[in-house]
């Protein structure tokens, strides 16, 4: 049974800084790895997908990296504003492809 | 193209009484997939759907909870009798007919509160 861990569960820093998320898995047999964006009451935005076979994505200033071997995961944001405070989601595709969520980590960017 | 939809967007029931939620996927989309989020708790998976066809329904309660996906209309997440501890987000997500592995897209949600 897929596991999924969040560390931190919370994280407060100042703008402009650059900071790491972190996700680990228990089961490497996976199709693809999300990370999501949730803000407070609404639902989740999809921000970047790793599919099994690559190692990383980018978008903008955000790059999410994956090691299978390992069982871990990073999102790491750049020169962080206030508008990217909200929870992280990491989830995991395995076969049958149900979602596993990790519980999140919640971010907050002080201006 | 539209997002996926979720009506309602928020739902209050009195203990005892039905809800049913409903799921519009993405134009295209033939997979749906049903989440629960509950209080201070992670998302966590219950149903998954194609046309017709209910293929996982593993995270799903044994009692009180069914959900279908016809041939034409939305997916319908029907909770029956309710009580206190169904109160939660549910989320609808979708994914294209080609790949059950590609991105999953999920909708606004519906916020449950039973009284």
């Amino acid at each position: 049974k897929q596991e999924v861990t969040q560390i931190p569960a919370a994280l407060s820093v100042p703008e402009g800084e650059n900071l790491v998320l972190n996700c680990s898995f228990t089961d490497s047999a996976i199709y693809n790895l999300q990370w999501f964006r949730q803000d407070p009451g609404k639902g989740l935005t999809s921000l970047l997908l790793i599919q099994s076979s690559q190692r990383e994505q980018t978008s903008g200033r955000l790059n999410a990296s994956l090691d299978k071997s390992s069982g871990r995961s990073t999102l790491y944001i750049a020169a962080s504003q206030p508008g990217d405070s909200a929870t992280y989601l990491c989830a995991l595709n395995n076969a049958g492809n149900m979602l596993t969520f990790g519980g999140g980590t919640r971010l907050m960017v002080k201006p | 193209n539209a997002g996926v939809m979720q009506n309602p967007r928020h739902l209050v029931r009195r203990r005892g009484q039905e809800a049913r939620l409903r799921c519009s996927p993405m134009k295209g989309h033939s997979h749906v997939y049903w989440y629960r989020q509950l209080p201070e708790e992670g998302l966590k998976f219950m149903v998954y759907l194609q046309k017709e066809n209910i293929i996982d329904e593993s995270g799903m309660p044994k009692e009180r909870f069914s959900a279908e996906f016809p041939k034409e209309g939305p997916s319908i997440l029907r909770i029956q009798q309710v009580v206190r501890g169904d109160s939660a987000a549910y989320f609808c997500a979708s994914s294209p007919v080609t790949s059950g592995v590609d991105t999953q897209y999920f909708g606004p949600g519906t916020r449950l509160t039973v009284l």
